[in-house]
């Protein structure tokens, strides 16, 4: 059974522009979950998708959306990024709130 | 303050010894995960948790729900155990969001 995908894997950005990126859940997992991580937070919830609802949602400003597909795939979007949303993004799949995680290789966004 | 809680941030083992980490959390939760970072970023979740103790392998996780802590135990360490664990809880006084302890970066020397 193929893994959680992320595209893309890196990627460079500049201030004030806009990234998409995109997560593909293990077949059979209807729900995604996102997460950033930097060196000095650590790792945040950014939110969590079941059947193309938005189940929850972290703290994060309204520049950080996402939605999923019918296939499940997921994505987020960051408009007018800053500096500080450079960071590693990760997405894991998982059948239901009950079950193991399965997290993806993520995106390491470097905004410039 | 942080919801959740990890200790130590640091820890440094020879070849073959016990390892502990801890988490504790500071409201119900409805799960919580253990995962493990190795150095380029890939996550592994290891347990997940909602009551008592589970095992796999050389790894051993336990919760205490009524003192609200979790401990993750490593036997007979090894430096392929090198890696960054962090637990992560479900609070329940958030919807069931999400929250992670700060990591314990672990190094095993041979």
């Amino acid at each position: 059974k193929a893994g959680v995908t992320q595209t893309p894997r890196y990627l460079i950005k500049t201030r004030g522009q806009q990234v998409t990126l995109s997560c593909s859940p293990i077949s059979g997992h209807r729900s995604v979950s996102w997460y950033q991580q930097t060196p000095g937070q650590g790792l945040q919830f950014l939110f969590e998708y079941f059947s193309e609802t938005q189940r929850n949602k972290g703290n994060f400003p309204g520049r950080f959306s996402g939605r999923q597909f019918s296939n499940s795939r997921s994505e987020m979007n960051v408009s007018t990024l800053e500096l500080g949303d450079s960071a590693l993004y990760l997405c894991a799949s998982f059948i239901g709130p009950a079950d193991t995680q399965y997290f993806g290789p993520g995106t390491r966004l470097t905004v410039l | 303050k942080n919801e959740v809680e990890q200790s130590p941030q640091n820890l440094t083992a020879q070849e073959g010894e016990f390892i502990t980490i801890n988490c504790s959390y500071s409201v119900g939760i409805s799960a919580l995960h253990w995962l493990q970072q190795h150095p380029g970023g890939g996550i592994v979740s290891l347990f997940m948790l909602s009551s008592g103790k589970k095992k796999h392998g050389r790894l051993i996780a336990t919760i205490n729900i009524q003192e609200k802590h979790s401990s993750l135990h490593i036997t007979a360490s090894h430096p392929r155990d090198s890696a960054v664990y962090i637990c992560a809880a479900r609070l329940t006084n958030t919807g069931n969001q999400f929250y992670f302890g700060t990591g314990t970066s672990l190094t095993v020397i041979p």
